[in-house]
């Protein structure tokens, strides 16, 4: 089976453009949620789906938003980008929302987002 | 508020010797605790969790963790240190207000040969 897979790998952005990061959950995996990991921090929680719905959102502002399809593969958009935008996107999936602290995440490979 | 700690930034330890990890949490009621490693340019691999029972705890790769409430601690330990665990460490606390995990800003080890 496959595990977490992120597209793109690697992106380049101009400060105020657009970006949309892709994930899709492993086999099975209804839930998903997106993590920032700037240079030499830990990740930091942005949102977790389950279902399609949004189960939760950390501190971060509007210019991010998610969503999640049937399929329950999700996206990360992020509007009017910031070069504090940077970091590496890690998307990670679990079978559901309750499972997840009592089992941990499995996290894709991320996609590193430069804004220049 | 939940937090995690992880009070050393980079350790360096030759090829062979062994290692630990600290990790310090806090957290209101009974934690669940994780150790994650990421290798350069890669996503996070769990090493090993804890939520319940023995508070030593056995993961992947020939590394454990304790859980010791009193000191709020949960150490990540390994006897024989290999050149390939050369990576970064995260300790992590799940249970979030809103179900995530709180990682600490990790532990980057180097391995000496």
């Amino acid at each position: 089976d496959a595990g977490v897979t992120q597209s793109p790998t690697h992106l380049i952005k101009t400060r105020g453009q657009h970006v949309t990061l892709r994930c899709s959950p492993i086999s099975g995996h209804k839930s998903v949620s997106w993590y920032q990991q700037v240079l030499g921090q830990g990740p930091q929680f942005i949102f977790q789906y389950y279902e399609k719905e949004e189960r939760g959102r950390g501190n971060f502002p509007d210019r991010f938003s998610a969503r999640q399809f049937p399929n329950y593969s999700s996206e990360l958009n992020v509007n009017a980008l910031l070069l504090g935008d940077s970091a590496l996107y890690l998307c990670a999936s679990s079978p559901n929302p309750g499972q997840t602290v009592f089992y941990g995440y499995t996290f894709g490979s991320g996609t590193r987002l430069t804004v220049v | 508020a939940q937090s995690v700690t992880q009070p050393d930034i980079h350790i360096t330890v030759s090829e062979g010797a062994s290692l630990e990890l600290r990790c310090n949490y806090s957290y209101g009621a009974t934690p669940y605790l994780f150790w994650y490693v990421q290798s350069p340019g890669q996503g996070l691999q769990l090493l090993l969790k804890y939520f319940s029972g023995d508070t030593l705890v056995q993961g992947i790769k020939g590394f454990e963790a304790e859980f010791k409430r009193s000191q709020s601690s949960f150490n990540l330990r390994k006897p024989s240190v290999h050149w390939s665990d050369a990576a970064e460490y995260f300790c992590a606390v799940g249970g979030g207000s809103q179900g995530n995990l709180i990682f600490g800003k990790g532990t980057k080890l180097s391995v000496k040969p």
